[in-house]
């Protein structure tokens, strides 16, 4: 199976500061990489897929990139609504395999 | 818009069997692969299974493979998860999600709310 690591665990910004979240995959996944941002008692929500896809309707503050193993997402500008943790998924390979995610606070 | 809504959790001892149930609205159902995926309190996300728009292609997380059996029923909008010998690792809040897939992507688009499963005796 591939692992997938989220760093860091948690992050504290401060609003209009530029984030960036690390994903790691234990073997190569070509890309084949989404993002997903979960609040607080909600569902996820897709952001990013195959790496710097946005999805529609995302703001485009968000944006992702990568390959091989290591991919990033960046918020260009943070906002109080993005307060979240969020969640990187493989599907290179199957099984599926999510990051443990990573929670974004305001400093 | 697009809607679904999962039905069947609760309050199950170890070792019995629940069948949860997910309705698809504001969508051709039929078109799209559905996933179910879990995630315990307070834990991250944890893929369960996927099943392809007309049920070829099944997949199960080592987890629960030999458990627990994805299903769908086109003609009803319906999407199912049937598990068996429950164990208290298994409680969760599950999802049921949307999928699409291409040569290129694989992404879950639409997501429920969940219903929680809880094992227990």
């Amino acid at each position: 199976d591939i692992q997938m690591t989220q760093s860091p665990s948690l992050l504290s910004a401060s609003v209009g500061d530029r984030v960036t979240l690390s994903c790691k995959a234990s073997q190569n996944i070509y890309k084949y990489l989404n993002w997903y941002q979960q609040k607080l008692g909600e569902a996820p929500k897709l952001l990013i897929y195959y790496t710097n896809s946005l999805q529609t309707g995302i703001p485009s503050r968000f944006s992702g990139s990568g390959s091989g193993t290591d991919y990033t997402l960046t918020i260009s500008s943070l906002q109080p609504e993005d307060v979240a943790t969020y969640f990187c998924q493989q599907y290179n390979s199957w099984p599926l395999t999510f990051g443990s995610g990573t929670k974004l606070e305001i400093k | 818009e697009v809607q679904l809504v999962e039905s069947g959790g609760g309050l199950v001892q170890p070792g019995r069997s629940l069948k949860l149930s997910c309705l698809a609205s504001g969508f051709t159902f039929s078109n799209y692969g559905m996933n179910w995926i879990r995630q315990a309190p307070g834990k991250g996300l944890e893929w369960v299974a996927s099943i392809s728009s007309s049920s070829s292609y099944i997949y199960y997380a080592d987890t629960v493979k030999g458990r627990f059996t994805i299903s769908r029923d086109n003609a009803k909008n319906t999407l199912y998860l049937q598990m068996t010998s429950l164990r208290s690792e298994d409680t969760a809040l599950y999802y049921c999600a949307r999928s699409v897939y291409t040569t290129d992507y694989y992404y879950s688009d639409y997501w429920g709310q969940g219903v929680m499963v809880t094992v227990s005796s």
